[in-house]
């Protein structure tokens, strides 16, 4: 199993509906990121949990809301998703403490329509 | 700011050729840099990072260099392979403040390995 799974892979949604991203790890770290990729901006941040009582804003947050339901679960929602959040979205870990490497997942394919 | 670019989108070189990707980076405080390669569908996988108590340090195949008197970083693949072909990141970090653990990320580079 990945150390760090996002489901679903690919995901199309009509303008309007509430969706949900999820991602779970098993790395046993604290530390937990949502980010957005589009063609040409690299990876952005959305919202990053460093614990399960821990939220906090990225640099685009507006349009999207997260839940850290334990150490290991932390998901990405839309509560009404628009065409210009057509997106790749990874999740990822870090242990933190000193290290900053993170460990992606595969990403999640959404397209809003 | 805390913007981190870099200098070529793409980059195009033949089989067992030498390779350069830079990045520049704004934030005199960053003290943490990492690079991240893309392969196609796939997400970030480290390649190799740097603190900015260094200025050079190598891995396998890869060489990572920080100038940070002109808050410069590349990443260096020696002899590179098709299998090197992807799209590859720098990213860089801050030990202490509200940015303390996050990544900022460039925007990317393009390999493109040509057998």
């Amino acid at each position: 199993d990945a150390d760090v799974t996002q489901t679903p892979r690919n995901r199309i949604t009509k303008t309007g509906k509430r969706i949900m991203l999820e991602c779970s790890q098993t790395k046993g770290h604290d530390r937990m990121y949502w980010y957005r990729q589009d063609p040409g901006l690299g990876l952005r941040l959305i919202y990053y949990s460093f614990d399960v009582k821990d939220i906090n804003k990225g640099e685009i947050s507006d349009g999207y809301s997260v839940s850290r339901q334990a150490q290991a679960k932390f998901s990405l929602s839309l509560e009404s998703a628009i065409p210009n959040q057509t997106a790749l979205y990874f999740c990822a870990t870090s242990e933190g403490q000193g290290s900053y490497g993170y460990t992606f997942g595969s990403g999640t394919r959404l397209t809003v329509v | 700011g805390e913007s981190v670019g870099l200098h070529l989108p793409t980059l195009s070189v033949q089989e067992g050729d030498n390779s350069i990707i830079n990045c520049a980076y704004s934030n005199s405080a960053s003290d943490y840099f990492i690079w991240y390669k893309q392969e196609s569908g796939k997400g970030p996988q480290f390649i190799i990072d740097i603190r900015s108590n260094m200025d050079k340090r190598q891995g396998q195949r890869v060489t990572v260099l920080l100038n940070k008197t002109v808050k410069h970083l590349s990443l260096q693949i020696a002899a590179t392979q098709p299998g090197d072909s992807a799209v590859y990141f720098c990213a860089e970090s801050t030990a202490g403040g509200t940015s303390y653990g996050k990544l900022t990320f460039g925007q990317g580079t393009i390999l493109t390995v040509h057998p």
